[in-house]
């Protein structure tokens, strides 16, 4: 199993650019979540999904955009991007919503913004 | 959500043992305790959970005070590659979302 697979990897973009970092998992799992972190933080979660057709807002999540138009894909758009969205942005999904349930991380997308 | 208080650092020397503590006063009593570590330049990890008793697994034994305010990670033998921000987040199992939020965690570095 590949588990949780995010593109691209590595990306720069100039101010007011739009890009889609893609996230795909093939375990199944309903629930899917975006998380950013800038250098020397912790994670900050965006947006999440607890399944395909429904999204909620996290802590941080102006400046983005999701959609859940299937169970394994859950895209994050960047409209217009600025140098405070310089940061490493990981998916991660989970079986369970419950408190047992463990979170399955993604490498990371270092996104550049100047 | 429920917050943890955690030591910004740690040392540790190789193949000793280590002790993680994390304190949540404010713990529910629908609140899993969950551990989780990130490794330099890759994504979190999951290391252990627990709800009330002690846990063990192969990474790691999660240690719960009898009233639940703290908890504290033990990885039994350090190594170098155990070197990572280590994170304890509190997850309710009533939260729709079953999202984790992260705090700063704490930076452990081991010595040879």
């Amino acid at each position: 199993n590949a588990g949780v697979t995010q593109t691209p990897k590595f990306r720069i973009l100039k101010i007011g650019q739009s890009m889609t970092l893609q996230c795909a998992q093939d375990m199944n799992h309903n629930y899917m979540y975006w998380y950013r972190q800038d250098p020397g933080m912790g994670l900050k979660l965006i947006y999440y999904s607890v399944g395909a057709g429904i999204t909620d807002k996290g802590e941080v999540p102006n400046g983005y955009n999701v959609s859940r138009s299937t169970t394994e894909d859950f895209p994050l758009r960047l409209e217009l991007a600025a140098p405070s969205q310089t940061s490493v942005y990981f998916c991660a999904s989970s079986r369970d919503r419950g408190g047992t349930g463990e979170l399955f991380f993604g490498e990371g997308s270092r996104l550049t913004v100047l | 959500d429920a917050k943890t208080t955690q030591p910004n650092s740690m040392e540790s020397n190789e193949e000793e043992p280590v002790h993680l503590p994390c304190n949540h006063s404010t713990i529910s009593g629908t609140d899993y305790i969950h551990w989780y570590r990130q490794l330099p330049s890759q994504g979190p990890e999951y290391v252990i959970h627990g709800l009330t008793s002690n846990v063990n697994n192969r990474m790691a034994s999660l240690a719960i005070a009898e009233d639940r305010k703290s908890s504290t990670l033990i990885l039994h033998r350090a190594t170098l590659r155990d070197a990572a921000v280590y994170y304890c987040i509190l997850r309710d199992i009533d939260n729709q979302g079953g999202k984790l939020i992260f705090g700063q965690g704490t930076e452990l570095s081991v010595k040879p």
